[in-house]
């Protein structure tokens, strides 16, 4: 069965520090990838995603996350950290046979120190 | 709308009745998803509409609960027999077609039974 592993729970970094979040997944062909953030009290807003082409995808607010085939991940990745940037990240995947649902890691929560 | 609309935002119930759940996608979004977020947990699909084809009900967890799409519009979410179980923030999603093209959220329904 398919499936999404983020295997940080919560992560802390100093604001101005770089990120990188962790996401394996679990499908037997390419699928389509996403990656979205949780703002407290808040829905999910999507960040990026990856279909097919350059590998590394470019996202909004400064985040982008690289498809690494051989790996099966899409990590998120961040220069500098804002302190705004604190929230849960999801990362989730669409198996292309399944029409446009998706399969969602745990999250990863992000505390951002001042 | 601009946005997808989900009401009420916060529903507090006691065990063993039922709720309606309500969500109101973009204009023109022909798939609407529900989803579940319990405390500490990654999303959980539950059901998915895509125009006039039978809905996919893979993800509901018990015969307690159901939805429907009115008009290829608004959904209603419903659950019977509420258990404390159920608690948990209900999202709803929509997106242009079955593409897996990436969903907008709405805010949520933070469901309470006590």
């Amino acid at each position: 069965a398919q499936s999404v592993t983020q295997p940080d729970i919560h992560i802390t970094v100093s604001e101005g520090a770089s990120l990188e979040l962790r996401c394996n997944y679990s499908y037997g062909a390419t699928p389509y990838l996403f990656w979205y953030v949780q703002s407290p009290g808040q829905g999910l807003q999507l960040l990026l995603k990856y279909f097919s082409g350059d590998t590394l995808v470019q996202g909004i607010k400064g985040f982008e996350a690289e498809f690494k085939r051989s790996q099966s991940s899409f990590n998120l990745r961040k220069p500098s950290v804002h302190w705004s940037d604190a929230a849960e990240y999801f990362c989730a995947v669409a198996p292309g046979d399944q029409g446009g649902k998706l399969i969602f890691g745990q999250g990863t929560e992000l505390s951002v120190k001042p | 709308g601009a946005g997808v609309s989900q009401s009420p935002s916060n529903k507090v119930t006691e065990k063993g009745k039922d709720v309606e759940l309500r969500c109101d996608p973009i204009s023109g979004h022909t798939a609407l998803y529900w989803y579940r977020q319990s405390l500490g947990q990654g999303l959980e699909f539950l059901i998915y509409f895509q125009g006039n084809s039978a809905p996919d009900k893979s993800g509901l967890p018990s015969d307690r609960f159901s939805a429907e799409r009115t008009g290829g519009s608004v959904s209603t979410l419903t659950i019977q027999r509420t258990q404390q179980e159920d608690s948990a923030v209900y999202l709803c999603a929509s997106s242009l077609d079955r593409g897996p093209y990436g969903y907008t959220f709405g805010s949520g329904t933070r469901l309470t039974v006590v």
